[in-house]
């Protein structure tokens, strides 16, 4: 592919309820990484992927929320019980094969839990 | 501490008034700054990667420098597409994530 795609652009839900974030990487890139955003500030990073597994999740803010790559590509941020506070763009990286390596970041995924 | 940090917060210029941004780091064992670029409502695009002191990286209006405190975006005869967020980050020692700044948001009036 082209670009890092992320899918959907945009979410809103209810407080409560349950959202799964997509992401497609570039073709070829191992490594993968997951952000959030809110406005005016920079990424904060959440999770790192090299291959399928997680390489560092420190970022997580709790248990509510996972990510995965089951495959080594395509991974899937999870957020249980979301609360109005985990309102704000969900970005996603990758690069070829490590973090001392350029990360091409996808449009992001507008999340609103209201 | 691994710290960035990013100057001015906010900078308005004319059409073709020339300036600079700084992104300053105190980070042990630089391994890469990243400088991106970021419209509203749109993930941060690439512009430059620079690995060591004295290493400069120029596209179009921009130009990238490098120190081993700082960085330097110079912007030369910006143009109005040129408005956006100017994001700063870096890899060190044996960080598996980017340190970030919190961004210079740039206006040039026409």
């Amino acid at each position: 592919g082209a670009g890092v795609s992320q899918t959907p652009s945009n979410k809103v839900t209810e407080k409560g309820k349950y959202v799964e974030l997509r992401c497609d990487p570039i073709s070829g890139h191992t490594a993968l990484y997951w952000y959030r955003q809110s406005l005016g500030q920079g990424p904060e990073f959440l999770i790192y992927f090299q291959g399928t597994g997680a390489a560092d999740d420190s970022g997580l803010p709790n248990d509510r929320f996972f990510a995965v790559r089951p495959e080594g590509s395509v991974s899937t941020l999870k957020i249980q019980r979301t609360e109005r506070g985990d309102s704000a763009v969900y970005l996603c990286a990758s690069s070829l094969s490590g973090p001392q390596e350029t990360q091409y970041f996808g449009p992001g995924t507008r999340l609103l839990v209201l | 501490e691994d710290q960035v940090t990013q100057s001015p917060e906010a900078l308005r210029l004319q059409e073709g008034e020339s300036s600079s941004l700084n992104c300053s780091y105190t980070v042990s064992g630089l391994r890469g700054l990243f400088w991106y670029r970021q419209d509203p409502g749109k993930g941060p695009e690439f512009l430059f990667t620079l690995y060591s002191a004295g290493e400069e990286k120029e596209k179009e209006r921009l130009k990238a420098t490098l120190t081993k405190k700082e960085s330097f975006l110079h912007i030369t005869a910006p143009k109005p597409e040129d408005s956006a967020t100017y994001l700063c980050a870096v890899n060190a020692g044996n960080n598996r994530k980017l340190i970030w700044g919190l961004g210079t948001s740039l206006a040039v009036n026409p």
